[in-house]
């Protein structure tokens, strides 16, 4: 069976400070790997996808994640965090072939103090 | 290009009411999925729907249920509405066929449902 594990579901960093977003993963295939952001009352932007190309992903705003097959883990970082990455992540597993469905991790909220 | 439409984006009902939701996705997607979302449960797959078809269903009660057009905007509709419906519920659309944006679900900004 297919999960999505993210470790922390509250995290704080001081602005200009790393962001480490943690996440692990349990899939019998070879999975496609997201992040998505979700800043207040809106919808879920994508950050990043990993599909099995480089195991080092780069998405937007300075966001990446790597691929580790033999820890199953796809965490999130960033060398420098800014106010506006205070929001809620969710890293997401999809089979590569087979079902359709997405399955969410629970989140882990970001705050940014200053 | 525009993005995944969802409308209403906040409306208010009654328990026992029905409520029917409505997106439009991205011009050239023709896969639809709906999640719920609240705070308890996080987000939660609802179904999917691909060229008018369920190709997936989450679960959730016959309450819950869905349909896709041709022009492949959807509609999910919630009957007999409970006080756990409150939520917000989000579409999102993917080509559904071969290609890099495939599995790449672009999502609306949500209908905030909330049952009084």
């Amino acid at each position: 069976a297919q999960s999505v594990t993210q470790l922390d579901s509250h995290v704080s960093v001081s602005e200009g400070t790393p962001v480490l977003l943690r996440c692990n993963y349990s899939s019998s295939y070879s999975p496609s790997l997201f992040w998505y952001v979700q800043h207040p009352n809106k919808g879920l932007q994508l950050l990043l996808k990993y599909t099995s190309a480089a195991t080092l992903v780069k998405g937007i705003n300075g966001f990446e994640a790597e691929f580790k097959k033999s820890e199953t883990s796809f965490h999130l970082t960033k060398p420098s965090a800014h106010m506006s990455d205070a929001a809620e992540y969710f890293c997401v597993v999809r089979l590569v072939s087979g079902t359709y469905k997405y399955i969410f991790g629970t989140g882990t909220r970001l705050k940014v103090l200053a | 290009k525009a993005g995944v439409t969802q409308t209403p984006r906040y409306l208010i009902k009654t328990r026992g009411q029905q409520v029917t939701l409505s997106c439009s996705p991205i011009s050239g997607h023709r896969s639809v999925s709906w999640y719920q979302q609240t705070p308890g449960q996080g987000l939660q797959f609802l179904f999917e729907y691909f060229s008018e078809t369920q190709r997936n269903k989450g679960n959730f009660p016959g309450r819950f249920s869905g349909r896709q057009f041709s022009n492949s905007r959807s509609e999910m509709n919630v009957s007999t509405l409970e006080l756990g419906d409150s939520a917000l519920y989000l579409c999102a659309s993917r080509t559904g066929t071969g290609g890099f944006g495939a599995n790449v679900l672009t999502f609306g900004a949500g209908s905030r449902l909330t049952v009084l």
